[in-house]
Order: C-alpha cells, then sequence, then structure tokens
C-alpha cells in the first residue's frame, strides 16, 4: 500500500512570511511528485511538480526533493493571505500504473 | 482555452435511486481520472481512462458504480441505487497521454444523498 504522509495542519503563518510544507511518500520506486492547491470549495490546481533530487523554484514558490530520505517539501515565500488553501502533495504510479497517489494536505493559513 | 467542465454542479438524489455525472474534459487529453472527496478528506481515485484502452476501475468501491467514456471523450460516471455514504464532491480530471500525472481538474459535482 503506497502512502503519501501529510501533517493536516493547520499550518499559521504570519503574512510575509515562509511556509513551509512537508510531504513523505512510503514508495521508493517513485519518480516524479507534484504540489497541488485547493482553495476552500475549489478543486485542486497543480502549482509545482519535480523529477529530480534538489530544488526547483517557479516565483515564489521552491519543490525540495529528496529521494533518500523519501519526502518532498513546498517553500512559499513571501506568504500572502490569497495562498491560505489546502495543499495536496501526489506521488506517482509504480510498476506501470498511471494513478497517483495523494495525501489528504495540509491547511495553510496565512494571517495579515 | 476551455478547461474541464462537470455537470451537474450539485445534486441532490434519495436514497436507492440512480444518478448520473458528466464529465468533459480539456480537449486533446486522452487520460481522464474520477476522483471523489468526502469532507476533510483526501483525493480517493475511482477510475481512469486512457485513449481507447482498458480502463482501470481499481478504485470504484462497489459494483454500484461504473463509468464509461464515449469516442475518447465525454464520460459519465454512473451510481446506482446511491446510499448516503455516496455524498461526496466528484471530481474529474484530465490529461495529455505523455504527461498523466500534470492534471487539470474541473469543478466537480456535489453529491448529496438523502
Amino acid at each position: 500500500q503506497k502512502e503519501v504522509e501529510q501533517n493536516s495542519g493547520p499550518l499559521s503563518v504570519p503574512e510575509g512570511a515562509i511556509a513551509s510544507l512537508n510531504c513523505t511518500y512510503s514508495d521508493r520506486g517513485s519518480q516524479s511528485f507534484f504540489w497541488y492547491r485547493q482553495y476552500s470549495g475549489k478543486s485542486p490546481e497543480l502549482i509545482m511538480f519535480i523529477y529530480s533530487n534538489g530544488d526547483k523554484e517557479d516565483g515564489r514558490f521552491t519543490a525540495q526533493l529528496n529521494k533518500a530520505s523519501q519526502y518532498v517539501s513546498l517553500l512559499i515565500r513571501d506568504s500572502q493571505p490569497s495562498d491560505s488553501a489546502t495543499y495536496l502533495c501526489a506521488v506517482n504510479g509504480t510498476g506501470g500504473s498511471y494513478i497517483p497517489t495523494f495525501g489528504r494536505g495540509t491547511s495553510l493559513i496565512v494571517h495579515p | 482555452g476551455a478547461g474541464v467542465s462537470q455537470s451537474p454542479s450539485n445534486k441532490v438524489t434519495e436514497k436507492g435511486k440512480d444518478v448520473e455525472l458528466r464529465c468533459d474534459p480539456i480537449s486533446g487529453h486522452t487520460a481522464l481520472y474520477w476522483y471523489r472527496q468526502s469532507l476533510g478528506q483526501g483525493l480517493e481515485f475511482l477510475i481512469y481512462f486512457q485513449g481507447n484502452s482498458a480502463p482501470d476501475k481499481s478504485g470504484l468501491p462497489s459494483d454500484r458504480f461504473s463509468a464509461e467514456r464515449t469516442g475518447g471523450s465525454v464520460s459519465t460516471l454512473t451510481i446506482q441505487r446511491t446510499q448516503q455514504e455516496d455524498s461526496a464532491v466528484y471530481l474529474c480530471a484530465s490529461s495529455l497521454a505523455l504527461a498523466p500525472y500534470e492534471q487539470y481538474f474541473g469543478p466537480g459535482t456535489r453529491l448529496t444523498v438523502t
């Protein structure tokens, strides 16, 4: 059973701070990792993906991957109240499966 | 361009009735996924279609659930003899065949079984 674990939160940070969201996964064969943002009452939206060890930056967002330790992180710099949402981590299927496994998500609250 | 569309946006039905939920994927996306999300829960995979291949039905919770995809485009998820535990938001997502994990989600159908 593939597992993707996230702290449900809520993670509360002040506006302008760095928000750090973490995700661990159980399947060592996983190769692709995704972060989706889901606003309350809305559907998930893909915001970042990472395939290689290290960091990938896109604007205020940085995804970090450490395959040896089996974790992936999402950093949000200069957090804004509009970043308040649930962030879902997803990991690709392995063994020929195209079914991703999603974590339950971390709720982020950015307060002014 | 147009995103993934789903209909209806809300559906209230009585226990024991059948319901049909529709998904219209992004044009050119050959992969289509159905998920459901209960309040405060993660995404539960239901079924996956890729082109003309046989669908992966491994996530369907019971034989009351079925889905079809006509012409490689529009998909319909059918729930027969609905139960209260079927109440959830049903989400459809589509993707390109070469990027199956870069999924684009529709707005969802909120199903309430009374």
